[in-house]
């Protein structure tokens, strides 16, 4: 599709639940990132794929958070065991890499997590 | 590490000009960007500079001084809608790593 898509817009869930978000990028873009931004803030860089490899994943707590791309598949964010903290907003991008614009990513909707 | 400093709010009436700085520090620098983003929505991109000077795209231009670490976005005309949150934002690195400022909270009043 011509945008990013992110299901689901909401989500709730009680502490120490699950948490599964997904993303659909733009057909064609080979990059895929995610982001958390809380309370409106800066955006906290998660991770990024490169088609259906982990390109960057310096921002992962990984210890709860894990994310995969798959061939075929809409890309997924996963958190175990939900903690307040983890509130946010969690934004989806895609990119084609540089092109003669320069470098742009274009961003989904985002998914409204709230742990209750 | 990256960081980037940028005002947390400006007022603005409608018509008028308004300019947000960015000020940043990085490793490994590519370029500037800047993204608007309404309450409620998602962040779009407004431009990007990877080399000194000024980009002009309709109301909006965008700034960039590499020497001084330093960028700002132009908004002229002001329009209502324009009220939003402006995100700098630095691409850097090998990974396409693009690390945001805390977002300047733009309002315009009539």
């Amino acid at each position: 599709g011509e945008e990013v898509a992110q299901t689901p817009k909401h989500l709730v869930r009680g502490e120490g639940q699950k948490a599964k978000l997904y993303c659909a990028p733009i057909k064609g873009h080979s990059y895929v990132f995610w982001y958390q931004q809380v309370l409106k803030n800066e955006f906290k860089f998660l991770i990024s794929f490169q088609n259906e490899n982990v390109f960057d994943e310096t921002g992962m707590p990984k210890e709860r958070f894990s994310a995969k791309c798959l061939p075929n598949s809409p890309c997924s964010l996963e958190i175990q065991a939900t903690k307040l903290e983890d509130s946010a907003v969690y934004f989806c991008a895609s990119s084609p890499g540089w092109g003669e614009s320069g470098y742009e990513q274009y961003f989904g909707p985002g998914t409204r997590l709230t742990v209750t | 590490g990256q960081s980037l400093e940028q005002p947390s709010e400006v007022t603005a009436v409608e018509g008028a000009i308004v300019q947000i700085n960015c000020t940043y520090q990085t490793s490994g620098f590519y370029g500037l960007s800047w993204y608007q983003q309404h309450d409620g929505g998602a962040p779009t991109f407004l431009s990007y500079n990877a080399l000194d000077g000024l980009e002009e795209t309709g109301r909006f231009s965008s700034f960039l001084s590499r020497s001084d670490s330093y960028g700002y976005l132009l908004l002229q005309e002001l329009q209502m809608k324009d009220s939003a949150s402006y995100f700098c934002a630095v691409l850097s690195g090998g990974y396409q790593k693009v690390t945001f400022g805390i977002g300047t909270k733009l309002q315009v009043i009539p």
